[in-house]
């Protein structure tokens, strides 16, 4: 058990809708990151929040997004979905987040497994 | 292009065998690299974190080295047991500015009794 807890396990959704993925890190790492792990893409970095700010940017699409709220846990949105966004959507956290220095080891959650029907 | 190529893209092994795992990046200004272990449905577990200046890290029975002038990592395993049957990640990360990584596709290994 890493200490990181996503929620929910499984989601099961249709074309265009909306949904709402959640993260709570290790107690006391400032930092949250998301990633989307495919089949066909492997593991993509989407975007790293520190301690309440947006620290960095990567392949997210502008259908996504996410925020950190003032007790850390992070939430990850998807909009108009399509078939493609199903995936595997994991989140990690570390203690460290400032910019460019990330050396700290980060913790992976168990995952989101989001299917698009 | 930064790049992050790994080898062989699966590996089958008997139970107490060594092997050595491939990664190959073109990934620049380079800060650091990392090994993960994942479990089929599970989230990465990291293994090692290696800068610039380390060239070989241990952790258990995982062994990783790095040599950054010619941009090639290998993952040691010794001593193999059934539960390292797992995907192995190699992921680089850029320096300077925020936080870039790269991620390998991974090799597949399989550890039969």
């Amino acid at each position: 058990d890493s200490g990181v807890t996503q929620t929910p396990k499984h989601l099961i959704t249709a074309t265009g809708q909306r949904v709402t993925l959640r993260c709570s890190p290790r107690s006391g790492d400032l930092s949250v990151y998301w990633y989307q792990q495919s089949l066909d893409q492997g593991l993509q970095f989407l975007i790293q929040y520190y301690n309440g700010e947006e620290r960095a940017k990567g392949n997210i699409l502008e259908r996504f997004s996410a925020q950190q709220f003032p007790d850390l846990h992070s939430e990850l949105n998807l909009s108009s979905l399509e078939l493609g966004d199903s995936a595997l959507y994991f989140c990690a956290s570390s203690v460290e987040g400032l910019a460019g220095v990330v050396y700290n080891e980060q913790f992976f959650g168990p995952g989101t497994r989001l299917t698009v029907l | 292009k930064n790049q992050v190529e790994q080898s062989p893209q699966s590996l089958i092994i008997l139970e107490g065998k060594n092997c050595t795992l491939q990664c190959n990046y073109t990934v620049s200004p380079f800060s650091n690299l990392r090994w993960y272990k994942q479990d089929t449905g599970r989230g990465p577990v990291s293994l090692t974190i290696m800068t610039f200046s380390e060239n070989t890290k241990s952790n258990g029975r995982y062994t990783a080295t790095l040599d950054a002038d010619t941009k090639q990592s290998s993952l040691h395993i010794t001593a193999s047991q059934l539960s390292d049957s797992a995907s192995y990640i190699c992921v680089v990360s850029r320096s300077g500015g925020s936080y870039i990584p790269t991620f390998g596709r991974g090799t597949s290994l399989i550890v039969h009794p």
